[in-house]
């Protein structure tokens, strides 16, 4: 399986930007397609989908979300960060199957 | 608006078995792809595994491949998850989501494996 890691918790300040990283064990791109996608949790909620293959925006997402990486290396930014980003946020692949997530990043307010 | 609403968790003792519905609304369910994912308490998420359109092809994870099945009634927008021989690790919120790349998330109902 591949194994996506990511850092377990992150503190920011309020309107400032936050960048979450994702490393892949493997690379999780085909041709131009990187098979990487965002998740925001919320507490005691379902997950969102926050950004599809790396760096598309779905629906209703503001624009302060991006995403950008390719290959093995991707990373989510906020920016600026508010109050109700303050969330966990998952990587997931689909390269390969099973598709996995990482283990997830704690926004905090620093 | 789409709508994915999840029943049936409940507590069931080790080695049991239980079935999970997911009743879906506000898009044509017969067109999509549809998944289940866990999530254990305090923990990351989990993909369970998947199904077709019609329901003719399922995938599932090897850590629960041959206990669970996915299927799916397409006249009744329902996808199902039967669990069999239930272990304690078992134990987690279950997800139905809108494909793999998961656009729509059901609320989750939780399944606690416990004697």
């Amino acid at each position: 399986d591949i194994v996506l890691t990511q850092s377990p918790a992150l503190a920011v300040s309020l309107g400032q930007r936050a960048t979450i990283s994702c490393r892949a064990s493997q690379s999780v791109s085909i041709s131009r397609y990187n098979l990487m996608h965002w998740y925001q949790q919320k507490p005691g909620q379902q997950p969102k989908l926050l950004i599809y293959r790396a760096s598309n925006l779905a629906s209703g997402i503001p624009a302060r979300f991006s995403g950008s990486g390719s290959g093995t290396d991707f990373t989510l930014t906020i920016n600026p960060v508010q109050a109700d980003d303050i969330a966990t946020y998952y990587c997931q692949q689909s390269r390969e199957s099973p598709p996995t997530f990482g283990g997830g990043t704690k926004l905090e307010l620093k | 608006e789409v709508q994915l609403v999840e029943s049936g968790g409940s507590l069931v003792q080790p080695g049991g078995s239980l079935k999970l519905s997911c009743v879906a609304s506000g898009f044509t369910f017969s067109n999509y792809w549809m998944d289940w994912v866990r999530q254990t308490p305090g923990k990351s998420l989990e993909w369970i595994g998947e199904i077709n359109t019609d329901g003719s092809k399922t995938n599932y994870a090897p850590s629960i491949k041959d206990r669970f099945t996915i299927s799916r009634d397409n006249a009744k927008s329902t996808l199902y998850l039967q669990m069999s021989n239930v272990k304690s690790d078992d134990t987690a919120i279950y997800y139905c989501t809108r494909t793999t790349v998961a656009d729509y998330w059901g609320q989750g109902v939780m399944v606690t494996v416990s004697s």
